[in-house]
Formats: structure tokens, C-alpha cells, sequence
């Protein structure tokens, strides 16, 4: 079957616009994850979604990051007011119901913010 | 919270050598722990895991882990290495009692021909 889709899988702002990064997990997978890969930084988590459960935000940087999940599938993860320190790859993945099950991760989004 | 640690940032091993890539965490609760590859401009690839049961597990590719609890590790090998195995590493670790899955920084595996 598919796997985790992300787009777009680049995306160019300025300084100061708003971005929307989408995901679509895979049919069937509860646990959604957020992740942004900076280069010598590793993954860094952002926020974790689990069925209708409240979403783990504890990782988000600033109140500029939020994200979002409708209907328990697509992923939308938003960064208002855009910085140069937000250019990054976000990455998705997403895995059957509980952490203990491997996660699928998506091509990323490479965001540049000039 | 949960941490891991992966102490280096490169490791270089000649082909057919054994490799070993290191990671150590912390955690409250039982730990669950992860493997995950990255290779040139491709995806993260799961490679093995840790839940419960026998200290070494076997995984994708001919890599294995060893858990040590007394140590807080878990350690990637390969008896063998290929050149093929060049990529970028990371370890994760969750904490049993939270679901939040935390990545280390990676190391990048060179492997010489």
C-alpha cells in the first residue's frame, strides 16, 4: 500500500509569511508524529497525535507552530510569521496505535526561508 | 523526560570489519527502543527494535542491537560491514509510560572499500 506522503516537498517563503506543510499517514495508523531534521541536529520532536486523544505539543519550539489533525488521518502542521531559524526538513510519520510500534516515515519538507 | 545520546558524531569502519554505533538513554519507565537509517536522499527506514524479551535482537540488513540495562545501551552492530552501509544512524527511545518517541542526533557510518 502507499506509504506516509508529505507535501510539498519543497517549499520557498519569505520571511515573515505563514507556511502550511501537509501529511497523510497511512490508512489505518492512530499515531501521528512531527518531526523537524535541521542539519547536525538530529530529529528534533514536535508534536504527537493519537486517535481522538489531545495532541502532545510539548515539543513545539513557539506559539508560532501549531498543527492540526482532521478526522483522525491528514496532518496539517502550520508556522505562522515565518523565521530563518524555521528552515528545516519536517518530517512525518505515523505507526499502529502505541509507541512501541515502528513508525513510517514520510520524504519530508524541505522549507527554506529567505 | 526521556533522552538519548548517540556519543559520536562519525564513525569509519573498513569493509568487512565489524561496526558498532553507539547510543545510551535515559528514561523513568521501561524503555522502547529504536533503530532507524537514513541513506542519501531517501526516507528514515526502521532497522530493528527493543520492547521486551532477549537482549539482542536482529533486524533489517544483518544488523543487530544489544540492550543492556546496566548500562543504559543499545548498541548497533554488524559483524560484517559493506559499503553499502554507508548512511546516516539514529536511535530512539520511548518511555514506557509516555508515548512521545525521541530521536538522538544520528551518526554517520562511513564505510571504506
Amino acid at each position: 500500500g502507499a506509504g506516509v506522503s508529505q507535501s510539498p516537498s519543497n517549499k520557498v517563503t519569505e520571511k515573515g509569511k505563514d507556511v502550511e506543510l501537509r501529511c497523510d499517514p497511512i490508512s489505518g495508523h492512530t499515531a501521528l508524529y512531527w518531526y523537524r531534521q535541521s542539519l547536525g541536529q538530529g530529529l528534533e520532536f514536535l508534536i504527537y497525535f493519537q486517535g481522538n486523544s489531545a495532541p502532545d505539543k510539548s515539543g513545539l519550539p513557539s506559539d508560532r507552530f501549531s498543527a492540526e489533525r482532521t478526522g483522525g488521518s491528514v496532518s496539517t502542521l502550520t508556522i505562522q510569521r515565518t523565521q530563518q531559524e524555521d528552515s528545516a526538513v519536517y518530517l512525518c510519520a505515523s505507526s499502529l496505535y502505541r509507541g512501541y510500534n515502528e513508525q513510517f516515515f514520510g520524504p519530508g519538507t524541505r522549507l527554506t526561508v529567505l | 523526560a526521556q533522552s538519548v545520546a548517540q556519543p559520536e558524531d562519525q564513525v569509519n569502519v573498513a569493509e568487512g570489519n565489524p561496526l558498532t554505533v553507539k547510543c545510551t538513554y535515559s528514561v523513568s519507565g521501561n524503555p522502547y527502543l529504536f533503530w532507524y537509517v537514513q541513506y542519501p536522499n531517501r526516507g528514515l527506514q526502521f532497522l530493528l527494535k527493543y520492547i521486551t524479551g532477549d537482549n539482542l535482537v536482529k533486524g533489517s540488513y544483518g544488523f543487530e542491537a544489544e540492550f543492556n540495562k546496566s548500562q543504559t545501551s543499545f548498541h548497533l552492530k554488524k559483524p560484517s560491514a559493506l559499503v553499502s552501509d554507508s548512511a546516516l544512524y539514529f536511535c530512539a527511545v520511548r518511555d514506557g509510560r509516555d508515548d512521545k518517541i525521541i530521536f538522538g542526533k544520528g551518526t554517520r557510518l562511513h564505510i571504506l572499500p
